[in-house]
Formats: C-alpha cells, sequence, structure tokens
C-alpha cells in the first residue's frame, strides 16, 4: 500500500463548480503539502499545512491529522486551474525527503 | 525576485556519456532539494541538503548518481554514463528551512532525454 493516496486521479468539471481533491496517507508526518503543476511541467507550491486549515483565494486546504486525511478545495473553478495536484507528505523524523502522491488531473471545461 | 533557475532547461545526451544539470536556488534558502519526474511517473525525491549538514542522499537511485553543493548555494547534478532509464525531468527546490516547516520553490526543471 503506498503512504500516500489521491483521489480522484482524474476529474473534469464545468466551470463554476467546486472541486474537491482527497489525499490520504498511513504514515505520520510533520506537513503535508499541496502542489500544482501545469501542462508545460512548472510546480507552484499551493498550501504547506500541519494543522486546521488555510485558505488563499479560490483554494482552501483542510487536514485532519487523526484521520490522516487532506482534502483540497476550489471554489468557483476556472479552466485556467486546469492542472495536475499533487499532495506530498513531510518526514517527522529528521529525513527531509518529501513522498509525493501520484496526483490528481483535473480539467475545467468552460 | 529571482525564483530558483535551472541549466539546461533541456540536455539531449547519448546512453554513456556524463550529464551535469545546474541548480540556482533562491538568494538565503538553506535547505535544496533534487526530484526527478519521469515520464507518466510521479515525483521522486532524489538529494537533499540542508546548510553545512551532510547531504541526504538516500534518494539517489545509483551510484551514477552525485551531487554537489558549493558555499551553501549552487548545486550540481551529476549522472555519469546515463542510461536511456535516465531519462525525465529533474527539478530541483530551495526553501527557507526544512521541508516540515516551509513551502519549497521549484525551478522549471531540467529535461533529460538519454538516446
Amino acid at each position: 500500500k503506498n503512504e500516500v493516496e489521491q483521489s480522484p486521479q482524474n476529474l473534469t468539471a464545468q466551470e463554476g463548480e467546486f472541486i474537491t481533491i482527497n489525499c490520504s496517507y498511513s504514515v505520520g508526518i510533520s506537513a503535508l503539502h499541496w502542489l500544482q503543476q501545469h501542462p508545460g511541467g512548472g510546480i507552484v507550491s499551493l498550501f504547506m499545512l500541519s494543522s486546521g486549515k488555510k485558505k488563499h483565494g479560490r483554494l482552501i486546504a483542510t487536514i485532519n491529522i487523526q484521520e490522516k486525511h487532506s482534502s483540497l478545495h476550489i471554489t468557483a473553478s476556472h479552466p485556467r486551474d486546469s492542472a495536475v495536484y499533487i499532495c506530498a507528505l513531510a518526514s517527522p523524523f529528521g529525513n527531509e525527503k518529501l513522498t509525493f502522491g501520484t496526483g490528481t488531473r483535473l480539467t475545467i471545461i468552460p | 525576485g529571482a525564483g530558483v533557475s535551472q541549466s539546461p532547461s533541456n540536455k539531449v545526451t547519448e546512453k554513456g556519456k556524463d550529464v551535469e544539470l545546474r541548480c540556482d536556488p533562491i538568494s538565503g534558502h538553506t535547505a535544496l532539494y533534487w526530484y526527478r519526474q519521469s515520464l507518466g511517473q510521479g515525483l521522486e525525491f532524489l538529494i537533499y541538503f540542508q546548510g553545512n549538514s551532510a547531504p541526504d542522499k538516500s534518494g539517489l537511485p545509483s551510484d551514477r548518481f552525485s551531487a554537489e553543493r558549493t558555499g551553501g548555494s549552487v548545486s550540481t547534478l551529476t549522472i555519469q554514463r546515463t542510461q536511456q532509464e535516465d531519462s525525465a525531468v529533474y527539478l530541483c527546490a530551495s526553501s527557507f528551512d526544512r521541508a516540515g516547516k516551509y513551502e519549497q520553490y521549484f525551478g522549471p526543471g531540467t529535461r533529460l532525454t538519454v538516446t
């Protein structure tokens, strides 16, 4: 079993819809990162969470440490939100490598 | 301000040749990471530098891979005797500190093709 699982793998939605991408993990973490990768490859860090909830514009990220689950929400989705969204786990044990999910490919149709 | 830069952006090399990939992190960032993204694969950790500490090399796939970071700034990833399975996008990222405390800023990557 992978340490980090994302769902769905692919998601297509109409412009304006509320989007939820889920990330579940099975190991202890010090933080969880949400990343965005656009076609062409550039990666942008969206959030780093160790507890609770963070909001940036139309993006909201939540984490439940006890349930080992995080969600990324996009409100009022727009075609420019089309990208691959990746969650990544930061180890709490001094080994600073990130363990990455396989990503969710989001397509927003105008 | 300048972000993380990487060079070259694309590299095509023949099997068996050595290649060097360069990363210039954001000024003042003490942590530097190398990752690899193979075609159709997810992101894979390679190596991590933090300040003057010994690097975490646990993700390097073979002894053909090595990396150094000079003066706590620029880093070079070297692949010796390249193989076709080394073809991938190599990404560098930097942050103020460790991955559990700060966001990472990614460079645009170097696309390596081994023919």
